[in-house]
């Protein structure tokens, strides 16, 4: 039962362009939106994460966008890098354990 | 300060043997996590440690798996009778403590192969 639905599942951005992810939530108790970052053979790490009592989290390039009624919350990356090419996970704290979207792959070219 | 380590790093295996699969957390961290990322897929929970036992083991599939954490540190996921379905890559985090906004640090995980 997926209860964190992610999107697109790749993407492909210029370099300098804006990449945006989208994720969608059903279960009202989540209490903390993380974002992951995994690239190949590699565990994720943690990108940047949210709260629900926020609607926007920035560090850097990265910015989270939450809106609590609408049950979505999106990652934006300004001025993307061919080295932020990877695969890049939502997820959402349940309890004690994260539930984790089905990923993006996003490619930046130069 | 070592990161989460996890060995092997790869296991084949052929279907119906058993195997294990070691978790080194942080030090210090008294929480710890294991998941399964299948192929294209994000991690799926398995279970979960607060300091020796198990808090929370509803993500593991059946009985064939079992995971233990003896002395609140290492931990170990065991897979009896494997099937090919088994097939994926067990990724283990550890947190410095049980409770909100705790950053979970994933290991490099072990990638299984169930032939």
């Amino acid at each position: 039962q997926q209860q964190v639905k992610q999107s697109p599942q790749s993407l492909i951005v210029q370099k300098g362009g804006i990449s945006i992810i989208n994720c969608a939530y059903e279960n009202t108790a989540f209490d903390y939106f993380p974002w992951y970052q995994q690239f190949p053979g590699k565990g994720p790490a943690l990108l940047i994460a949210i709260r629900p009592d926020v609607s926007e989290k920035k560090e850097g390039r990265f910015t989270i966008s939450f809106n609590k009624s609408a049950k979505q919350f999106s990652l934006h990356i300004m001025d993307s890098q061919p080295g932020d090419s990877a695969t890049y996970f939502c997820a959402a704290r349940d309890t004690d354990k994260l539930i984790f979207g089905t990923g993006t792959r996003l490619q930046v070219f130069p | 300060g070592a990161g989460v380590s996890q060995t092997p790093s790869n296991k084949v295996t052929e279907k119906g043997k058993y195997v294990e699969l070691r978790c080194d957390p942080i030090s210090g961290h008294t929480a710890l996590y294991w998941y399964r990322q299948s192929l294209g897929q994000g991690p799926e929970f398995l279970i979960y440690f607060q300091g020796t036992g198990a808090a929370d083991d509803s993500g593991l599939p059946n009985d064939r798996f079992f995971a233990v954490r003896p002395e609140g540190s290492v931990s170990t996921l065991k897979i009896q009778r494997t099937e090919r379905g088994d097939s994926a890559v067990y990724l283990c985090a550890s947190s410095l403590r049980q409770g909100t906004y705790n950053e979970q640090f994933f290991g490099p995980g072990t990638r299984l192969t169930v032939l």
